[in-house]
């Protein structure tokens, strides 16, 4: 079965560019969350969404961050006018349920690693 | 922050088991363990979760002290393709917010 994709798989930017991930999760799944993932590092929460609701952004580094889930599936992660420090793999998660509790088995796509100029 | 503690790195001889710890001193009574692990360039992959019984599926086994200050995680009979990032994760009030840390880095050996 399908599970979730990114595109594109690797994007490099110009410094002060704007770009947009797109992250398409397994078909059903309530929740979504996105996360980045520095070189070395583990990867960081930045947003979470239920359905199309985004009830939770505490993770997003700046408001040049953005993401959307309009019709509670396909989500983007938007980042305007990038910056070297934006670097690193962005991941997309889905979940079936809430996420909560004994229900937090979360299924990652591949990322997509962006490279910023 | 990161509520567990892990070895940075291990390793193992592949066929013999894999057994790799994690403290979590401060784990609340409602709060579970999961693991996930991360195979070089590609994203993070559900192994396992408990509350306070052992547990097996067909990718590994945790065991969890009595006191469930720390776990276990078993991969019986490793192979080369288990060489990964092991994230031991507590999320916090059970929250859907995975805190993933540094984790351990396993080598399986030929």
């Amino acid at each position: 079965g399908a599970g979730v994709s990114q595109s594109p798989r690797y994007k490099v930017a110009k410094r002060g560019q704007d770009v947009a991930l797109r992250c398409d999760p397994i078909s059903g799944h309530v929740s979504l969350f996105w996360y980045q993932q520095a070189l070395g590092q583990g990867p960081e929460f930045l947003t979470y969404f239920q359905n199309e609701a985004q009830l939770d952004k505490s993770g997003l580094p700046s408001d040049r961050f953005f993401a959307e889930r309009p019709e509670g599936s396909v989500s983007t992660l938007k980042i305007q006018r990038t910056q070297q420090e934006d670097s690193a793999v962005y991941l997309c998660a889905s979940s079936f349920s809430s996420g909560t509790g004994g229900k937090n088995e979360q299924f990652f796509g591949p990322g997509t690693r962006l490279t910023v100029l | 922050d990161a509520k567990t503690t892990q070895p940075t790195s291990m390793d193992c001889a592949e066929g013999r088991a894999a057994n790799l710890p994690c403290n979590h001193s401060t784990i609340s009574g409602n709060e579970y363990v999961y693991w996930y692990r991360q195979i070089h360039s590609q994203g993070p992959q559900y192994i396992i979760h408990g509350l306070k019984n052992n547990e097996t599926n067909e990718m590994a086994s945790l065991i969890i002290t009595e006191d469930r200050k720390s776990s276990t995680l078993i991969l019986p009979h490793a192979t080369l393709r288990d060489t990964a990032v092991y994230y031991c994760i507590v999320p916090m009030d059970s929250s859907y917010k995975l805190i993933f840390g540094s984790g351990t880095r396993l080598l399986v050996r030929p």
